[in-house]
Order: C-alpha cells, then structure tokens, then sequence
C-alpha cells in the first residue's frame, strides 16, 4: 500500500523567514495531494492542495510543488508568522481509483520571535 | 451549515469493554474515514466506507470495526478495549471519487485504563 514519508519532524524558523516541509510517497498511482494543518487542540484543516497535472500550486505565503518522476512533493510558507506555529500533514490519495488519503507523520513548526 | 460533529468528546473506559465512537456528517458526503493519530505516528486510517452497506480495513484495523446504515453515520467500535488503544481518534468525510477536500470532526480523546 502507500507510504508517505515526511521530513522533518520539527521545524523552527525566525518570523519572517521561510519553511520548507518535504514528503516523499510510494505508489506512483496516487493522484492527490493535500496538506493539512492542526493548530494545538484542533482539527486537521486542508491549507492547499495539488493534482498530478500540475506542478506547482500558490496561495498567497504558501506554495505547493509536486515531482511526480522522483515521487516527492514539498510544502513551503513565506514570511513566516506566530500563527503558522502548528503540526502540518502532508498525504496522497487517488491510488488506483481509490480515495482513502494516507497521511505522513507531520513536522512540528515553531515559529521563533 | 453542514458539519461533521463526533461524540464523545472524551471518554475514559477500562480494558475490555466495548466501547462505540460516534461520528455524524450532514455534508451528504459518501466517503467517510476514521484515524486515530499519536504521537510520533501522525493520523493512522483505521477503516472508512464509501457509502452505505461499504467497509473497509485501513493501515491499522485490527480490534476495530465499523458499520454503515445510513450516509450521515460512520460509528467506531473498539471490541475489547485495549490500553494500545489509547489515542485521538478523528473522523473525516469527503465527496466520493472527487480527490478533494475531507473535513474532519472535533476528535475523541480515549483513554483505556
């Protein structure tokens, strides 16, 4: 089945600067990936996503780029600000016509003052 | 507004009950999905169900199950509860073969004591 595996586990940047969260994934069949974010005590909430077809996907501070032939796909936020502090998940879904969304372990962002 | 809400909200049980997780969506939605996240292991699915009548194992189903009548209701039971089993458990939906967004619930803190 798919394995997403996600790097790094935690991050802290000064504010203002940037962040970059790495994922990798395993079953070339997957066609969907989102990314979440879980602030202290909440739910995971969808912040972008990116389908194979595309390459790269912008929302205002943070941006997506997806690899397909190297299988890895990353998550990058700019100008970084205190209340980007949280647990972010990268996942794939769309495997062989299926949508369950396998989740990767997800990197804990400390946004330093 | 539609919602997916979850209940409990906590829940403290002793090892070998049978305990039942609800989770309730007014999305219309045909996917729905149950993980249960720790710490170091991120969110793990443990079974979902695209539609009425459909189950299926996820990564970590053992000592779970799941049954679905109706659209709005994915219901979590934990056979005999085990302290292994201690964990957050979120429930999510999502539009059936549409690769997009899932909402989840509010999440239940169980603990197994």
């Amino acid at each position: 089945g798919e394995n997403v595996e996600q790097h790094p586990s935690t991050l802290s940047v000064q504010e203002g600067d940037s962040a970059v969260i790495k994922c990798t994934y395993s079953d070339s069949a997957s066609n969907y990936f989102p990314w979440y974010k879980q602030e202290l005590g909440k739910r995971p909430q969808l912040i972008i996503d990116i389908r194979s077809n595309v390459g790269e996907k912008k929302d205002q501070r943070i941006a997506v780029t997806l690899n397909k032939t190297a299988k890895h796909f990353s998550l990058h936020i700019t100008e970084t600000q205190p209340e980007d502090s949280a647990v972010y998940f990268c996942a794939a879904s769309g495997m062989d016509g299926d949508d369950k969304i396998i989740f990767g372990k997800g990197t804990r962002l400390h946004i330093l003052p | 507004d539609a919602e997916i809400t979850q209940s409990p909200r906590h829940k403290i049980t002793e090892t070998g009950r049978q305990v039942t997780l609800a989770c309730h969506q007014t999305w219309n939605h045909n996917n729905m999905f149950w993980y249960r996240q720790d710490l170091g292991h991120g969110l793990r699915l443990i079974h979902y169900s695209y539609g009425v009548h459909d189950t299926n194992k996820g990564e970590v189903s053992d000592g779970y199950s799941v049954s679905r009548s109706n659209t709005e209701d994915l219901p979590l039971t934990l056979e005999s509860a085990a302290s292994s089993q201690t964990s957050v458990y979120f429930c999510a939906s999502s539009e059936r073969r549409m690769n997009t967004e899932a909402f989840f619930g509010q999440g239940t803190r169980l603990t197994v004591v």
